[in-house]
């Protein structure tokens, strides 16, 4: 079967830093996705990680470690906008995405 | 601009009828996927399509039916709906190219009762 493991929810206080963990077990391995979903929206790309190491963009970061199935989103200098849903998602091949069930987080003054 | 837009973006069925999502991009992107959102699920991949004329199926595509007759447009429909369908659906479109970003549309909520 095909499962990617992600917390359920996550609590920070703004300005601080937060990581949103993933692991995965999938029948094909192309690559690691995160996307944003704020309540009634759709998901929106934040990052793709196709090889092992980390990759920055602004204050997000995304991490994958691919000997681990194990890949992570780091949000720094949380803001009050930064809450919302983060899916992990694999490419298992030719873009067909396999989401994570989602971590909610929660971001307080 | 160009976009990805869904409609009806709410419907309220009863079982058993038959059921037609839109889903058009005005990109030209050559890859359009359909999911289904339900709580403790994530997003899961009904069909998805790499051009015109080209249909495949997904990890929840029992009852589902696409069809690909230009770039711009993936219908999705249920052809007997079932309350088990009750669900939030989204379209998707990617380029095809290295770029592995899928723009999502706003989503369509359907309800059969």
């Amino acid at each position: 079967g095909q499962s990617l493991e992600q917390p359920s929810e996550v609590t920070a206080v703004e300005g601080a830093i937060v990581q949103i963990n993933c692991t995965y077990q999938t029948s094909g391995f192309y690559g690691l996705s995160w996307y944003q979903q704020h309540d009634g929206g759709a998901p929106t790309f934040l990052s793709y990680n196709a090889l092992d190491g980390l990759e920055e963009t602004g204050r997000f970061s995304s991490f994958l470690s691919r000997s681990d199935s194990y890949g992570y989103l780091l949000l720094q200098e949380l803001q009050m906008k930064d809450s919302a849903s983060y899916f992990c998602a694999v490419n298992t091949g030719f873009q067909k995405l396999v989401f994570g069930t989602g971590t909610r987080l929660l971001v307080s003054p | 601009d160009a976009e990805i837009t869904q409609s009806p973006r709410h419907k309220i069925t009863e079982t058993g009828r038959q059921v037609t999502l839109a889903c058009h991009q005005t990109w030209n992107h050559n890859n359009m996927f359909w999911y289904r959102q339900d709580l403790g699920h994530g997003l899961r991949l009904i069909h998805y399509s790499y051009g015109v004329q080209d249909t495949n199926k997904g990890e929840v595509s029992d009852g589902y039916s696409v069809s690909r007759s230009n770039t711009e447009d993936l219908p999705l429909t249920l052809e007997s709906a079932a309350s088990s369908q009750t669900s939030v659906y989204f379209c998707a479109s990617s380029p095809g190219t290295g770029d592995q970003e899928q723009y999502f549309g706003p989503g369509t909520r359907l309800t059969v009762t």
